[in-house]
């Protein structure tokens, strides 16, 4: 059983630059999340996926950002012209369909804006 | 606005002794609450509380949830240098949100 993936693992750019983090689920998992967490703060909710449908947007997602998930497998985040308040880790979780499911997390992505 | 609180933020503690982590919550229409462990990576997922009164539990780590007092405890026997981690609250909520509300984590430091 592998977990879930997440790739790159970490991401160094200059401010207003673009960039696409990948998450790859569980295999059987329906459910995608997409988190932002920053250093002494517990993850944030940014989005989610039941399949290829995204069901669920934070308001913490400005226009700036855009999550797919064409296939209903792998996911990817977009940022476009990156700011420093961007810089954190992004992690990826996926569950089952069905209440009360636990999620299961990536190892993240860690995003330094230069 | 749902908010998780966790306490205490850190704690130091030397191998071999108990430690009880709180968490309290104000979430609109409750459904279940959960703890992770976070290393230097992933969060990983310890338990699922959604009734009250009823413990869970995994080797020296145990956990119980209060629906009334609205809070959990997060009880660690026999502490080892493995243990130390940041430890993180979070909640469902009902109406149709599949989003965990987290707490800032407790960060936890057993030192030989």
């Amino acid at each position: 059983d592998t977990g879930v993936s997440q790739d790159p693992r970490h991401k160094i750019t200059k401010r207003g630059q673009n960039v696409t983090f990948r998450c790859d689920p569980i295999s059987e998992h329906n459910r995608l999340y997409w988190y932002r967490q920053t250093l002494g703060q517990g993850p944030e909710f940014l989005t989610y996926f039941q399949n290829e449908a995204q069901l669920e947007k934070s308001r913490l997602l400005s226009d700036r950002f855009s999550a797919e998930r064409p296939k209903g497998s792998f996911s990817t985040l977009e940022i476009q012209r990156t700011e420093q308040g961007d810089s954190a880790m992004y992690l990826c979780a996926s569950s089952e369909t069905g209440s009360n499911q636990p999620q299961h997390f990536g190892d993240g992505t860690r995003l330094s804006i230069l | 606005e749902d908010k998780v609180v966790q306490s205490p933020l850190s704690l130091v503690v030397h191998e071999g002794d108990t430690v009880t982590l709180n968490c309290s919550y104000e979430v609109t229409n409750f459904r279940s609450l959960l703890w992770y462990k976070q290393e230097k990576k992933a969060p990983t997922f310890l338990f699922m509380l959604t009734s009250s009164g009823i413990e869970k539990k995994s080797g020296r780590l145990s956990s119980i949830l209060d629906k009334k007092e609205l809070f959990s405890i997060l009880n660690i026997t026999a502490t080892q240098t493995g243990d130390s981690a940041v430890y993180l609250c979070a909640t469902y909520t009902q109406g149709g949100s599949e989003k965990l509300v987290f707490g800032k984590g407790m960060k936890l430091t057993v030192n030989p």
